[in-house]
């Protein structure tokens, strides 16, 4: 099945963006939809939207909408949550896991601190 | 959106008993679909429990969900040690996909 790894952690002030990226350990996503899940610190998880790599096509969760962007490139197996206008509630570790309704395989996550 | 609100939030167990959770929709999810993932400190989620039922690849027999339309239940039959976590049900149903808010499992 497929292995997801995901970028570093990264440091932001505020107003700031943050792109986060999520690679297939294969090289390729195999038409896995992609999915981007964040969880604030101490906090549950939350659905940010997701992305199908092949098609190109995403879907926002509605509180996102105007400040994440997905995207990917199936050249590399890599897809890409950029997230803009930072504010310290963003504060998060961030996860990309494949999507079938549920979320099957995740990546490692990726901590991004906003901070002044 | 669809608010699934878990019970109990803490439940103390000692290994080898049994543990049930409970994960409640405000409203009936479509076709029962419903997750179940365990998530250990710094650790990522990991899928056990999916339709409601059906055990991910590699979990083990001793988690068992159940339930249908608004009431699921996550069972772990016999706690071992490597079970005490955190658990999140999540509903995929409809959009946007809904978590709860997570039961955590401690040692008594």
């Amino acid at each position: 099945q497929v292995h997801l790894v995901q970028s570093g952690a990264e440091v932001k002030k505020p107003g700031s963006s943050v792109k986060v990226a999520c690679r297939a350990s294969e090289g390729t996503f195999s038409h896995h939809t992609i999915a981007w899940v964040r969880q604030a610190p101490g906090q549950g998880l939350e659905w940010m939207g997701g992305i199908i790599p092949f098609l190109g096509t995403t879907d926002y969760a509605q509180r996102f909408q105007g400040r994440v962007t997905f995207t990917a490139d199936e050249s590399t197996g890599t897809a890409y949550m950029e997230l803009t206008s930072l504010r310290s509630e963003d504060t998060a570790i961030y996860y990309c896991a494949t999507d079938r309704g549920d979320f099957h395989v995740w990546g490692q996550g990726t901590q991004v601190i906003v901070s002044s | 959106e669809i608010l699934l609100t878990q019970s109990p939030g803490t439940l103390s167990l000692s290994p080898g008993e049994k543990a049930t959770l409970s994960c409640r929709a405000r409203q009936s999810v479509n076709n029962d679909y419903v997750a179940w993932y365990q998530q250990k400190p710094g650790q990522a989620p990991r899928l056990l429990i999916y339709g409601a039922s059906t055990r991910a690849t590699g979990i083990p027999a001793r988690f068992s969900g159940s339930g249908s339309g608004s009431d699921f239940t996550l069972t772990i039959s016999r706690l071992e040690p490597e079970d005490f976590a955190m658990y999140y049900c999540q509903q995929y149903g409809s959009s946007p996909r809904t978590f709860g808010q997570g039961t955590k499992v401690e040692i008594k």
